[in-house]
Order: structure tokens, then sequence, then C-alpha cells
């Protein structure tokens, strides 16, 4: 399978504070992705990150790509309730054919 | 625009009967997928098309066939739906000449099979 993991499963924390998931991937990527699905939604695009990119930020996402371990971390900051949802790495392979993690459930607290 | 469209929302078969979950979208997306997604599994390609005539296999396309006869169109097909294939599907397109770009998903379509 070439399918994803993501650790941890699931992550419970308080508003305001920083909110960290993990992705690994097991085959030679051209880029790698990241996902949020809110509860019965589809899922939306976040942020990508290229084969040759160490680290990216938009707003209060920042990712980074490990190409010789196979990883990518996905840090939220100052987290909002608004945040809670699932997140879920994606990467895209050779043959136009895109792969996803299992996926992180995030929960912040009020 | 409205993007990706899937219908219908939700779905009852009984083992072995076949329908059709559609999927369109208004974008001029080359690329369009398929997915589906099970509790603790994450998303699961079933199949895919980098545009219209082509098809391919994903990670998990038993049970299911595809066609792609148009752009906007990609209706995934169950032959003889099995309680196996109870699950949640997602369709999802990317922009022209980019098939590793951003992914635009519908809102997916339940489906139960009795």
């Amino acid at each position: 399978s070439q399918q994803g993991e993501e650790d941890p499963q699931a992550l419970s924390i308080q508003e305001g504070e920083n909110a960290t998931m993990n992705c690994s991937y097991k085959t030679s990527i051209n880029n790698l992705q990241w996902y949020r699905q809110n509860s019965g939604r589809g899922l939306v695009h976040l942020i990508l990150i290229r084969s040759n990119e160490r680290e990216k930020h938009s707003g209060r996402l920042r990712v980074t790509l490990d190409t010789s371990k196979k990883s990518s971390s996905l840090l939220i900051t100052a987290s909002r309730a608004a945040d809670t949802a699932s997140y879920f790495c994606a990467y895209g392979v050779t043959g136009n054919q895109f792969y996803f993690g299992t996926g992180t459930s995030l929960t912040v607290i009020p | 625009n409205a993007g990706v469209t899937q219908t219908p929302k939700f779905q009852v078969l009984k083992t072995g009967q076949s329908m059709t979950l559609q999927c369109a979208q208004d974008m001029n997306h080359e690329y369009m997928s398929w997915y589906r997604q099970d509790p603790g599994m994450g998303l699961r390609l079933i199949h895919y098309s980098v545009g219209a005539g082509i098809t391919d296999q994903g990670e998990v396309p038993n049970g299911y066939n595809v066609s792609r006869s148009t752009t906007e169109d990609f209706p995934l097909r169950l032959l003889s739906a099995a309680p196996s294939q109870t699950s949640v599907y997602f369709c999802a397109s990317s922009r022209p000449g980019q098939g590793h770009g951003e992914l635009f998903f519908g809102e997916g379509s339940r489906l139960t099979v009795l």
C-alpha cells in the first residue's frame, strides 16, 4: 500500500496552543500537501510543499519536509476553536496518483 | 462556479444492486479522481483520469468502473454492490496540466450497502 501514516491519530489542545502533526510516506514524491476536513464535509487544501523545498509558511501554518526521512510535519500556531477538524497529508507520486495519510483529528478546546 | 458537484449525497443499496455516483466539475480541470474514505483508513484512491477518454486504476479499483467521456464528468459505477463498499466516496479534480497540484473536492457521497 502507498498509503501514508500520520501521528498522532488524535490531538486535543487548549485554544492558543500550537498543534503539531506528522506524516510519513513510503515512496518518492513530487510534492506533499496538507488538507483539512470538517466533520461530514469534503477536504479543503491548506498548503503545498514541493520536494525540493524544506519549509513553507502560510499564515498560521508551517510545513516542513524531510525527503531523506520521507516525513513531513504541519504546525498550526495560536490555535483557535475553529481549527477543530481532521487534517490529512497527501502526496503526489509518478503517474498522476495522489495518496493520503490516515489523518489526525484535532480538537481545540475554547 | 459550483466547483465539484457529487450526487447523490446519500444512498442505500442492497447487496448485488448496481448504481452510479455522479461527479461533475466546472473548472475545466483535466485531472479527476475518486476516493473512498473509511474510518481510520484515510482516503484511498479508486480510479483517476488525466483527461477525456483516459482512465487508470488507483489503489483499490476492484468492484468499481469509471469512464471519462467529457472533461466535466467522471461517474463511478458499482456493478454489484457489496457490504464492503459501504463508505463515503469523494470525487476530486485538479488544475489543467498539473496532475500534482491542488485537489478540489466534492462534498462526498455516503453509501450504505445492506
